[in-house]
């Protein structure tokens, strides 16, 4: 079955990094777009950025843009999320998820980041 | 950035109820329109998506409407296993955002 594995989270002081990894199983990593979703404590859902199949084409929110970096390495069925310059208000859980044609079918079960002195 | 305007914020229903949740974007999103339900501390799940399409394994009772900027998810008959927050979320425009949620509570 379809299954998305994210690790990396963790304490990071206000200008630290982090780097997520997401790994998958289940499906043919390398058809697949892919996206990073955050969740801070007790609010909603931010879509924050997305990858294409072979890796060539990101986007991502203003709100992590020149911050943080998407990737991946579908060899290895791997995606990541290369966090900088973290802030507090980067606290979150954070998920990485399939993306079934813009609409995120598969989800992991999350990794939270806490960026606080 | 489109933004996502869910209401209500919470319902309150009994098992049984039909259970209708709009979603209404600050611009027109076609019909990428999907619905998530996600319970306390897990991922959400997709509900579904393209407005009206339900996603494989997803109980007929839920279903959904709209076009344009006005959508609509309705649980026909509230189940038990239905308590939890519904979002939607468009994927017209990138970034793809989400409403603030509908929290759905046993009456």
């Amino acid at each position: 079955q379809v299954q998305l594995v994210e690790s990396g989270g963790g304490f990071v002081k206000p200008g630290g990094s982090l780097r997520l990894s997401c790994a998958a199983s289940g499906f043919t990593f390398s058809e697949y777009y892919m996206t990073w979703i955050r969740q801070a404590p007790g609010k909603g859902l931010e879509c924050i950025s997305y990858i294409s199949m072979p890796g060539t084409y990101t986007n991502y929110a203003d709100s992590v843009k020149g911050r943080f970096t998407i990737s991946r390495d579908n060899a290895k069925n791997l995606l990541y999320l290369h966090m900088n310059s973290l802030r507090v208000d980067d606290t979150a859980v954070y998920y990485c998820a399939r993306d079934g044609g813009r609409f995120n079918d598969a989800w992991g079960q999350g990794t939270l980041v806490t960026v606080s002195s | 950035d489109i933004q996502m305007t869910q209401s209500p914020s919470s319902v309150s229903a009994s098992v049984g109820d039909r259970v209708t949740i709009t979603c209404r974007a600050s611009q027109g999103v076609n019909t990428w329109l999907a619905w998530y339900q996600q319970k306390p501390g897990k991922a959400p799940k997709l509900l579904i998506y393209v407005t009206s399409i339900l996603q494989s394994g997803v109980p007929s009772r839920f279903s959904g409407s709209g076009s344009g900027t006005d959508f609509t998810l309705t649980i026909s008959s509230l189940q038990p296993e239905d308590f939890a927050t519904y979002y939607c979320q468009q994927a017209d425009s990138f970034p793809w955002t989400f409403g603030q949620g509908t929290r759905v509570e046993i009456k």
